[in-house]
């Protein structure tokens, strides 16, 4: 059984400000690691995947995602946040490609002017 | 870019009535899932299917049903539903862990 902790349930920042949302997971195997935001009253939309290689991700709109495998860990990074990044960030993690994600309880970005 | 379409997009429905949800995607998926949303929980994965025919049990699926009869249709069925269904209902697929979501279904059951 894989699991998904999300420490920060809401997080405050301004605009222009850089941003990192915490992700541990725990699972004894080879995991597929991911982030999803979404915005309020819409469905989840994808940002970025890891599962092997180099352990710093690129995804959309300036957003990167490190893989520690010593601390179990899938940090998100945004080194400038827009007001538009208002939304709730989901980490989530799948041990197969067809059996559905795993996600944490995901984390409020409110970016204010 | 892959559509995910789900009906209705509101429900209010009565205890112990029948449910059905509606979910289609255009993008020949082989993978469709079903989450439900709700505070203080997240998503939780209901059903899951590889394939037309085929639906399996997710972490959640007591109460629920699922109908897989084509590529591009998979259905969520509450034969006899209760106010503690009432939630956010997400379809989605592709092939972990990078899937697209419709925009969710609201279901409130009085």
């Amino acid at each position: 059984t894989q699991t998904v902790s999300q420490s920060d349930a809401h997080v405050t920042v301004f605009e222009g400000d850089s941003v990192e949302l915490r992700c541990n997971y725990s699972y004894g195997g080879s995991i597929y690691l991911s982030w999803y935001i979404q915005h309020h009253g819409h469905g989840l939309q994808f940002l970025l995947k890891y599962y092997s290689g180099n352990p710093v991700v690129q995804g959309v709109n300036g957003f990167e995602a490190e893989f520690s495998k010593s601390d179990s860990s899938f940090h998100l990074r945004k080194a400038s946040v827009h007001w538009s990044d208002s939304a709730v960030y989901f980490c989530a993690v799948s041990a197969h490609y067809a059996q559905g994600l795993t996600f944490g309880l995901g984390t409020r970005v409110s970016v204010f002017p | 870019e892959a559509a995910v379409t789900q009906s209705p997009r509101n429900k209010v429905a009565v205890t112990g009535g029948k449910v059905t949800l509606s979910c289609n995607q255009t993008n020949n998926h082989n993978n469709m899932y079903w989450y439900r949303q709700d505070t203080g929980h997240g998503l939780r994965l209901i059903h899951y299917s590889y394939g037309a025919g085929s639906t399996e049990k997710g972490d959640i699926p007591d109460g629920y049903k699922a109908s897989r009869p084509s590529q591009e249709n998979f259905s969520l069925i509450l034969e006899l539903a209760t106010p503690s269904q009432t939630s956010v209902y997400f379809c989605a697929s592709g092939d972990t862990p990078e899937v697209f979501f419709g925009k969710g279904t609201r279901l409130t059951v009085v």
